[in-house]
């Protein structure tokens, strides 16, 4: 257990379903991430937090869309999507100052078919 | 901008080799430097990092110096073991003050050990 908890560890929806992953840590990390990690792909940084505010949104398309309701949870809403959606889903938490480093979940692998 | 750059995988080895994985970075300032391990299935985990230069990094065997004059932070165990076997990342953070959470990640290197 690292600290940070993913769930569900795994997921298979359908390309019209609308699920969410739920992401919670109780470090007292005041930062939270969103990364997606595919086969053969860098790391790709989705969404960052801090302090419960949005402040980095890379280009990620609408069917994603994140919520931070406090300083301990962090979730992304699923809607729609495609099969190339498929990925290992990692979040991550982290003092504003990152300089200590992340501390990662084990992520959740979602396959859409 | 701020860029990690490692040697491309996969490396395979056998087990009680020496290991390396290369790793220099372009940042303008004085970043701390990290290295993240993910096992099969797993998350990353925080392995070592280094704060500034000249300063030794170590956890399980593993070792990184960080060079300020090459800009690099090269990966290294004297003995792998199969159960070293998993992806390793290494990532910079700029410590330029204010809210700067960013950390910048290297694409990875795999390491299989084969017994």
């Amino acid at each position: 257990e690292t600290g940070v908890t993913q769930t569900p560890r795994h997921l298979v929806m359908g390309m019209t379903n609308k699920k969410s992953l739920k992401c919670e840590q109780h470090l007292g990390h005041n930062a939270m991430y969103w990364y997606k990690q595919s086969a053969k792909k860098p790391l790709e940084l989705m969404f960052v937090y801090s302090l419960e505010e949005r402040v980095e949104n890379n280009s990620v398309p609408s069917r994603f869309s994140p919520e931070c309701p406090n300083s301990s949870h962090l979730f992304l809403h699923l809607h729609t999507l495609q099969p190339e959606d498929s990925a290992l889903y990692l979040c991550a938490s982290s003092h504003r100052q990152g300089g200590y480093g992340y501390t990662f979940g084990s992520g959740t692998r979602l396959t859409v078919v | 901008g701020n860029s990690v750059t490692q040697m491309e995988g996969p490396v395979t080895l056998s087990e009680e080799a020496f290991l390396t994985i290369n790793c220099t970075y372009t940042a303008t300032g004085y970043p701390s430097l990290f290295w993240y391990v993910q096992y099969p299935g797993e998350g990353l985990q925080l392995l070592l990092k280094a704060t500034k230069a000249d300063d030794k990094g170590s956890n399980k065997g593993f070792e990184a110096t960080y060079r300020k004059e090459t800009t690099s932070f090269h990966l290294e165990k004297g003995s792998v073991q199969v159960s070293d076997s998993a992806v390793y990342f290494c990532a910079l953070h700029e410590n330029s003050g204010g809210s700067n959470y960013k950390l910048t990640f290297g694409k990875g290197t795999l390491l299989t050990v084969n017994p």
